[in-house]
């Protein structure tokens, strides 16, 4: 167990639709990465808060976008959502001056 | 951006058998990392390598960051069924204000 909570496991919708995926990152950990990852392009970075700030932006799509709370959960949201959206997405979290990522479980978006 | 290289892209062994991947990158590295992913599982950090040259051991798994710092090898000796997964190499591009970048990983195959 890495200590990374994300929700849901898995996440069926249609295309056009928006969803929320949520992340805890471990205890203490200010730093929060999204990834996708998927047959064709593998694992991509897309976006990383640290304490809140948008740190970095990878390939991220102006579809999605990210927020990470006070509390240090991060959100990414996922709208006019189409096929190729269809992924694994991890949130992966690192502490203040560490590299070393820990990964969640992953949640399964699959849009039909 | 910067990109690395990995081969085999796949990898069938029998048990018992030694195991390589390589990364490969065009560009100079400041650091590599490993990751290995169990199938149905997310990426778990194996280790870090950053001097020029540098070689680490964990139990059976040896890696290696070469001189010029653009490749790195991970060997696994006497496979065992435990050690099937994907391996990938992934790097961190500056200043630990972004994510990390990922080869497309060796996906190992161990038949017993």
């Amino acid at each position: 167990d890495s200590g990374v909570t994300q929700t849901p496991k898995h996440l069926i919708t249609a295309t056009g639709q928006r969803v929320t995926l949520r992340c805890s990152p471990r205890s203490g950990d200010l730093s929060v990465y999204w990834y996708q990852q998927s047959l064709d392009q593998g694992l991509q970075f897309l976006i990383q808060y640290y304490n809140g700030e948008e740190r970095a932006k990878g390939n991220i799509l102006e579809r999605f976008s990210a927020q990470q709370f006070p509390d240090l959960h991060s959100e990414l949201n996922l709208s006019s959502l189409e096929l190729g959206d269809s992924a694994l997405y991890f949130c992966a979290s690192s502490a203040a001056g560490g590299t070393e990522a820990f990964f969640g479980q992953g949640t399964r978006l699959t849009v039909v | 951006g910067q990109q690395v290289m990995q081969i085999p892209q796949y990898q069938h062994v029998q048990e018992g058998e030694d195991f390589t991947t390589y990364c490969n990158s065009s560009t100079t590295l400041s650091n590599i990392q490993w990751y290995k992913q169990r199938p149905g599982g997310h990426p778990v950090f194996l280790i870090q390598l950053v001097k020029s040259g540098e070689v680490k051991k964990q139990k059976r798994l040896t890696f290696q960051f070469g001189e010029a710092k653009k490749n790195s090898s991970l060997h696994i000796t006497a496979t065992q069924t435990t050690d099937v997964g994907t391996y990938f190499c992934a790097f961190l591009s500056g200043g630990g204000a972004d994510g990390l970048t990922f080869g497309k990983g060796t996906h190992l195959i161990i038949q017993p």
